[in-house]
């Protein structure tokens, strides 16, 4: 099945900073890469997602990068704010089911 | 507002006992996956079901149990209850699952359990 490894697992940035949080997967085959934010006691909520086809998606502050050739995709935060601190999560596909990485739990600094 | 219920919010029992967490899709969706999240710990995958039939099996013990109903919600049976299971418990729902499909999935409000 895949395997999905994210780093770092905390990450701490002054506000108006950036925030990059990488992800690894392991099957070659795996077509789309979603990034969850899941603030303190509550449900994940998707945040973005690229599909296998493009190398790069923005949304506002958000930006998420894939390399299909490293196997490697990035979640990019840009002008970080207070409400951006949570832990973030990266996935891909397996065959019916989403593999999860581990989080990152990020802290915005005001 | 995802549109996925999971009822109860809360619950609290002793080792030993059994408990059942309920489910409720989005409408129209067809999947539906369940995770335990421990303290500071990720998303662990248990199972999913599709249509009423279970489809793919992650890391659950014997010791829980799940089903989908005709009418697509889903039930997760917890039964002899240790301390270590106390968790939140998240239920997903996707439209269906394919490779060419989005697959997004949109998780509940989630039901936390502690275990006395």
């Amino acid at each position: 099945g895949e395997n999905v490894e994210q780093h770092p697992s905390t990450l701490s940035v002054q506000e108006g900073d950036s925030a990059v949080i990488k992800c690894t997967y392991s099957d070659s085959a795996s077509n789309y890469f979603p990034w969850y934010k899941q603030e303190l006691g509550k449900r994940p909520q998707l945040i973005i997602d690229i599909r296998s086809n493009v190398g790069e998606k923005k949304d506002q502050r958000i930006a998420v990068t894939l390399n299909k050739t490293a196997k490697h995709f990035s979640l990019h935060i840009t002008e970080t704010q207070p409400e951006d601190s949570a832990v973030y999560f990266c996935a891909a596909p397996g065959a019916n089911n989403l593999f999860f990485g581990t989080g990152t739990r990020l802290t915005v600094i005001p | 507002d995802s549109g996925v219920t999971q009822t109860p919010k809360h619950l609290i029992t002793a080792t030993g006992q059994r408990v059942t967490l309920r489910c409720s899709p989005r409408s129209g969706d067809l999947s539906v996956y369940w995770y335990q999240q421990s303290l500071d710990q990720g998303l662990q995958f248990l199972i999913q079901y599709y249509n009423g039939e279970e489809r793919a099996k992650g890391n659950i013990l014997e010791r829980f149990s799940a089903q989908q109903f005709p009418d697509l919600h889903s039930e997760l049976n917890l039964s002899s209850l240790e301390l270590g299971d106390s968790a939140l418990y998240f239920c997903a729902s996707s439209p269906t699952w394919s490779s060419g499909s989005k697959n997004e999935q949109f998780f509940g409000p989630g039901t936390r359990l502690t275990v006395l």
